[in-house]
């Protein structure tokens, strides 16, 4: 069983859709990261979250400690938006860290 | 500020061989954590530094290992390489640990033939 699931696995949005892309997770944790990889393999951390929201431009994260769940919002989708997300978490006992699969999204102009 | 430089970024290696990839953190980062990716297997924690010691460890045989040097730059090192070693190896580096921002490197390509 996966500490992480993500959701959907791949997606394919028209530019200018809103884009949800969500994470669950089994573990306690200390931190959840948003992770974006383009093609040719560069990460790029997103986000960094253990309570609450947070806004970068057209980018929001949220995430829910009780329900052990986060979502990564796209407002206005944009094809340079294509890329795969990814879904990391720190657990908070023994600081082992888990990826989630990652959601490969395509954004169509 | 200079990013997180990893070297070599392609690496072509017999099985059998070891290999020694090397990891500039970003001046100021303590801590250093390295990543194995592959498309199987998808993105796993290899092992985590701080101040030259090695505070974390992901589940890989002992053939994985590194070290940290007084001035954060890590390495890690793969012995008796096999073909399933074949991976992009990243490294990130954090100002302490990694419930700090990461930033991450752009990884060596390894093919182990």
């Amino acid at each position: 069983k996966n500490e992480v699931e993500q959701s959907p696995q791949n997606l394919t949005a028209q530019e200018g859709e809103f884009i949800t892309i969500n994470c669950s997770y089994s573990v306690g944790i200390s931190a959840l990261h948003w992770l974006q990889q383009h093609p040719g393999g560069g990460i790029v951390s997103l986000f960094m979250l253990s309570s609450g929201k947070k806004k970068h431009g057209r980018l929001i994260a949220t995430i829910n400690i009780q329900e052990k769940h986060s979502s990564l919002h796209i407002t206005a989708s944009h094809p340079r938006d294509s890329a795969v997300y990814i879904c990391a978490v720190l657990r908070g006992t023994g600081n082992q860290f888990y990826f989630g699969t990652g959601t490969s999204l395509t954004v169509i102009p | 500020k200079a990013g997180v430089t990893q070297t070599p970024r392609y690496l072509i290696k017999t099985r059998g061989q070891q290999v020694t990839l090397s990891c500039s953190p970003i001046s100021g980062h303590r801590s250093v954590s390295w990543y194995q990716q592959t498309p199987g297997q998808g993105l796993q924690f290899l092992f985590e530094y701080f101040s030259e010691t090695q505070r974390n460890k992901g589940n890989f045989p002992g053939r994985f290992s590194g070290r940290q040097f007084s001035n954060s730059r890590s390495e890690m090192n793969v012995s008796t390489l096999e073909l399933g070693d074949s991976a992009l190896y990243l490294c990130a580096s954090s100002y302490i640990d990694r419930t700090y921002e990461q930033y991450f490197g752009p990884g060596t390509r390894l093919t182990v033939t």
